[in-house]
């Protein structure tokens, strides 16, 4: 069965601070992809990134950057120099491939506070 | 760029009423999915549609459907509503054949009082 677990409830940092999110992931599919969305206050769901099981690559963008590593399962999303934006739920998601219609799994989330 | 429209975005009922949510997907996107997200809670997928046609199913009661129009816009209905339908609802929408990320709507929030 397909699973995301974000260990990390609520994390507190101060501005400019670095802070990582752990996600960890359970899938039988050979071919999935995982995901990071960033909830605000307001409410919406912003996406971030996908990532293609068959591609290791880490990604930066920004002051954002992810780590995928298959052989742990684990996909972690770090932010470097936070600021008070940042504050917001993190959620990262897996869906597996093969049909039009598979729908994302979501983690629990992860509350970020970033105080200035 | 064009986003996903949901309609309305607020909306108070009382028990036992019904309610409609209404989604307009993005241009070109066939592929529409909702979602509900309880008070502090991770969204949990109720159901999809592909071109129209219900692709998956998720956790959706029964008291729930769902259909995806010739336009592809998609609505909710939910009758006999309960306290506990209390949430945000999402809806998404892909493009298939494209990466398969989600985008989703701004979110219609349904109190039941």
């Amino acid at each position: 069965a397909q699973k995301v677990t974000q260990a990390q409830t609520e994390i507190s940092v101060v501005e400019k601070e670095d802070v990582t999110l752990d996600c960890v992931y359970e899938t039988r599919d050979t071919t999935y992809y995982l995901f990071w969305y960033k909830q605000p206050p307001s409410g919406e769901l912003v996406f971030l990134i996908r990532r293609n099981s068959f591609d290791e690559q880490n990604e930066i963008s920004g002051r954002y950057s992810w780590n995928f590593q298959k052989s742990t399962s684990s996909f972690n999303f770090t932010i470097t120099a936070s600021q008070v934006v940042d504050s917001a739920v993190y959620f990262c998601a897996l869906s597996e491939a093969g049909q039009a219609g598979t729908a994302l799994i979501f983690g629990k989330g992860t509350t970020l506070s970033v105080s200035s | 760029a064009a986003g996903v429209i949901q309609s309305p975005r607020h909306l108070i009922k009382e028990k036992r009423e019904t309610a409609t949510l209404k989604c307009y997907p993005i241009p070109r996107h066939d592929t529409v999915y909702w979602y509900q997200q309880g008070p502090g809670q991770d969204p949990q997928f109720l159901i999809s549609f592909y071109e129209k046609m219900q692709s998956d199913k998720g956790s959706i009661p029964d008291r729930f459907s769902a259909q995806q129009f010739s336009d592809y816009h998609s609505e909710l209905n939910m009758s006999s509503l309960e306290l506990g339908d209390s949430a945000l609802y999402f809806c998404a929408s892909r493009r298939t054949g494209t990466p398969y990320e989600q985008y989703f709507g701004p979110g219609t929030r349904l109190t039941v009082t």
